[in-house]
């Protein structure tokens, strides 16, 4: 079984420039979280689908983040304007309805804003 | 609101046991789970305790005790593979739809030394 696919895993971008994240997650799994990992934290939600439905954005800062996910399989996360203090792992998440104690996280994208 | 508090680090030597602990804070309670991450790698599902007790897997098992909002990983007979950050997690029922949010401790980096 494929594990939570995202690319790309790292990406250096100067301040003020768009970046896009992608996660495809397991087959199957009707929720999907974006979450942020600072260096020396635990990961921070920043939105929570189930299917296509984002039901949990309320961290998400919505005036330069965005968050898609059609169809409710691979879902894109965009940061535009990107900021210094955006440098951070996004990582994405999938689980199955039935057992949404078990995450199944992603390897990261590595972001530098530089 | 919440809060989770575990030990920052944890070293130990090879064979050794050493427990993890985490004491939390939330509005509603679920459970408590517990994730392994090594150095940039996924975050990666250990355990779920819904009820007061020990589970155990393997060389791993994870305590709760829900009257006193605690918590503990217990790793035995330790390996070096077993180096890695440890994150606690609870769900916060009163956010988003019925699964509430999966709110994260700030980890706790274990060495295991030869």
């Amino acid at each position: 079984e494929a594990g939570v696919v995202q690319s790309p895993r790292y990406k250096i971008i100067e301040k003020k420039q768009p970046v896009a994240f992608w996660c495809n997650p397991i087959s199957g799994h009707n929720t999907l979280y974006w979450y942020r990992q600072n260096l020396g934290q635990g990961p921070e939600l920043l939105i929570r689908y189930e299917n296509e439905e984002a039901v949990d954005d309320s961290q998400l800062p919505k005036d330069r983040f965005s968050a898609e996910r059609l169809k409710g399989v691979d879902s894109t996360l965009k940061i535009q304007p990107a900021e210094l203090g955006d440098s951070a792992v996004y990582l994405c998440a999938s689980s199955f309805y039935g057992n949404n104690e078990k995450l199944f996280f992603g390897s990261g994208t590595q972001l530098s804003v530089l | 609101g919440q809060s989770l508090e575990q030990p920052s680090e944890v070293t130990a030597v090879e064979g050794a046991i050493v427990q993890i602990n985490c004491t939390y804070q939330t509005s509603g309670f679920y459970g408590l789970s517990w994730y392994q991450q090594h150095d940039g790698g996924a975050p990666t599902f250990l355990s779920y305790n819904a009820l007061d007790g020990l589970e155990e897997t393997g060389r791993f098992s994870s305590f709760l005790s829900r009257s006193d909002s605690y918590g503990y990983l217990l790793l035995q007979e330790l390996q070096m593979k077993d180096s890695a950050s440890y994150f606690c997690a609870v769900r916060d029922t009163s956010r988003g739809s019925t699964l509430g949010r999966l709110y994260f401790g700030r980890g706790t980096q274990l060495t295991v030394w030869p």
